[in-house]
């Protein structure tokens, strides 16, 4: 069984742009969990996605949003790029109402 | 008062001991317990969940829960290098299903 899958691996952008991110679940998973574990701030929530409605978000600004998709995968985006979103994001996907959770392999943001 | 307490370590252990890693955790409703195992570099997997109190075994893996002392560990039996990892605590507090992470342990199994 295929497990969650993300894109790009690696993204370079310059401060003020906007970053697109993918995440695709596992096939028959309906929830979408987006993280970002940033240097010395360990992982921290940002978004959940379940049925195609955003069902909370963490303590981010509004620039940072997403969406997901009526095949379940889900899209993070960054405007306004600033150095310190430089980190690793993490998507996590689960079946249904399930507490159990499982990453991609992350895409890692850089931003100069 | 972080919400999810971790030992940053480096705990390190010898081929073949037990690993104990340790967890606190300060919202008292909280509901699901999860381990999960991050190697330099790569994403979380997850290896052992729990919702009640007790233990729970999976191979050489024992999950251990005290929701009264707000207490959860994992043990790892036969220590392996290849168990050398950050574990990583996370728990859920309420319906909303997000994951709350402690800052991790790293583990050094010496050969």
């Amino acid at each position: 069984e295929a497990g969650v899958t993300q894109s790009p691996t690696h993204l370079i952008k310059t401060r003020g742009q906007q970053a697109t991110l993918r995440c695709s679940p596992i096939s028959g998973h309906t929830s979408v969990y987006w993280y970002q574990q940033a240097l010395g701030l360990g992982l921290q929530f940002l978004l959940w996605y379940d049925e195609g409605e955003e069902r909370n978000r963490g303590n981010f600004p509004p620039r940072f949003s997403g969406r997901q998709f009526p095949n379940y995968s889900s899209e993070l985006n960054v405007n306004a790029l600033e150095l310190e979103d430089s980190a690793l994001y993490l998507c996590a996907s689960s079946q249904g109402h399930s507490y159990e959770q499982y990453f991609g392999p992350g895409t890692r943001l850089t931003v100069t | 008062q972080k919400e999810v307490e971790q030992n940053s370590g480096p705990l390190s252990v010898p081929e073949g001991a037990i690993a104990s890693l340790n967890c606190t955790y300060s919202d008292r409703g909280s509901q699901s317990f999860f381990w999960y195992r991050q190697y330099s570099g790569k994403s979380p997997e997850l290896i052992m969940s729990i919702y009640s109190n007790g233990d729970k075994e999976d191979g050489r893996f024992t999950a251990q829960l005290n929701k009264a002392s707000q207490y959860v560990s994992l043990l790892i039996r036969d220590s392996q290098p290849s168990d050398s990892a950050t574990y990583l605590c996370a728990v859920t507090t309420d319906s909303s299903y997000k994951l709350i992470f402690g800052s991790g342990t790293r583990l050094l199994v010496r050969p």
